[in-house]
């Protein structure tokens, strides 16, 4: 099936740090989601993107919409140890055969928060 | 409103057991998809649902059977549990617009022996 490359695979930084992290795929995606997976929970969705170029922010992070289509990147300012977690892109196919109901998942960048 | 609920929460089975996974959501939402989560794995679709009685293959299908005979409900089957489908498993519901959005459940965590 089709990846997402999705980097660093883990991040160790101090509270207060900004972080970056980014997918990358070789295909063309319609849409791009930030989700958040906290220890012993389900991903939860925090940022969806929909327009080719589009910056969005919630709080302390933002992500945008690569002008390209075939990536994604998430920002988060001033980090606190709650932002610790499993962040995962995911991406819709823009030629998805009509599936345009799955979602293709990036393996998650896992991030240490240290206080 | 519950959201999207799974259970059980754990499980252990021993190799050959069956057992079945229950996904249900309150929020009148189309489709619904089952996930595995495995360590440096991600997200790995094992089947998924287009509407009511209406299933489909993902990604990781063998050994797993679904039913959807209700809109809010997805059932997962492992007729004979395998040692290889030891992890975690998401169900995730979306609504049939244009919302890409998938919201998941608070995942099952299945150890097969």
């Amino acid at each position: 099936g089709q990846q997402l490359n999705q980097s660093p695979q883990s991040m160790f930084i101090q509270e207060g740090e900004d972080v970056s992290m980014n997918c990358t795929s070789s295909s063309i995606f319609n849409t791009w989601l930030w989700y958040k997976q906290d220890p012993g929970e389900g991903p939860v969705l925090l940022i969806a993107l929909y327009k080719a170029g589009e910056l969005t922010s919630n709080g302390r992070l933002t992500a945008q919409f690569g002008i390209t289509r075939k990536d994604s990147f998430l920002n988060i300012s001033a980090s606190i140890p709650s932002d610790v977690g499993i962040y995962f892109c995911a991406g819709q196919l823009k030629n998805s055969g009509g599936s345009n109901y799955k979602l293709t998942f990036g393996k998650g960048t896992l991030l240490t928060v240290n206080p | 409103n519950a959201g999207v609920t799974q259970t059980p929460k754990f499980r252990v089975l021993k190799t050959g057991q069956s057992m079945t996974l229950l996904c249900a959501q309150d929020m009148n939402h189309e489709y619904m998809y089952w996930y595995r989560q495995d360590p440096g794995m991600g997200l790995r679709l094992i089947h998924y649902s287009v509407g009511e009685g209406t299933t489909a293959k993902g990604e990781v299908p063998d050994g797993y059977n679904v039913s959807k005979k209700k809109k809010q409900n997805f059932l997962l089957g492992l007729e004979s549990a395998a040692p290889s489908q030891t992890s975690v498993y998401f169900c995730a519901s979306k609504n049939g617009g244009s919302d890409k959005t998938q919201y998941f459940g608070p995942g099952t965590r299945l150890l097969v022996l």
